[in-house]
């Protein structure tokens, strides 16, 4: 079962903007990763963040968790053409840590 | 240091077959996990595998089945093959302790049941 939801379900924009794409979950977690699949491909690994972490930046990206409200966002600042591609948060559960339940992703469309 | 390989790459198989796919994790990581991707009910997993035991279980039928060797690498298979199988298996490796660390992915089984 999806344990959240991303918002937007799908996003275009123009090269060189900021993309934003938010993660809600339902159950208490002890990490959050985001991950880029491109074209049904396989997943790659962009970021982890812990429950104890507020914020997180690697290269283009920042993720935030807000645990109080059971959401995560990803940004991707002044994105290019190759960031096209379908964007999943993945949490992991206490007790569960290596079974991770997968949102529904956002499909981010960056047009040149 | 090679990533997660995953053979085969596509299969196509008919109803009622039986199907093995293989995952070779990262060098190093003692779990692996396998998910399955549907356009219809995204990306669920199927099940766990650490030092050759299954730790965790999604729901799936009985099926759907897994073993892991002392190499750490993992195959998982499917019986009577029905049409709605047809997906793409994903398997993720990580180090495998309790604690909090990221699981990596291969590129996938795209596996097509005729």
């Amino acid at each position: 079962s999806q344990q959240g939801e991303e918002d937007p379900q799908a996003l275009s924009i123009q090269e060189g903007e900021n993309a934003t794409m938010n993660c809600s979950y339902k159950t208490s977690i002890n990490n959050l990763q985001w991950y880029r699949q491109n074209s049904g491909r396989g997943l790659v690994h962009l970021i982890l963040i812990r429950s104890n972490e507020r914020e997180k930046h690697s290269g283009r990206l920042r993720v935030t968790l807000d645990t109080s409200k059971k959401s995560s966002s990803l940004l991707i600042t002044a994105s290019r053409a190759a960031d096209t591609a379908s964007y999943f948060c993945a949490t992991g559960s206490f007790g569960s840590a290596r079974q991770l339940t997968f949102g529904s992703g956002t499909q981010l469309t960056v047009l040149p | 240091k090679a990533g997660v390989t995953q053979t085969p790459r596509y299969l196509i198989k008919t109803r009622g077959q039986q199907v093995t796919l293989s995952c070779s994790p990262i060098s190093g990581h003692r779990s692996v996990s396998w998910y399955q991707q549907t356009p219809g009910q995204g990306l669920q997993f199927l099940f766990e595998y650490f030092s050759e035991t299954q730790r965790n279980k999604g729901n799936f039928p009985g099926r759907f089945s897994g073993r892991q060797f002392s190499n750490s690498r993992s195959e998982m298979n499917v019986s009577t093959l029905e049409l709605g199988d047809s997906a793409l298996y994903l398997c993720a490796s990580s180090l495998g302790g309790q604690g909090l660390d990221e699981a990596f992915f291969g590129q996938g089984t795209r596996l097509t049941v005729v």
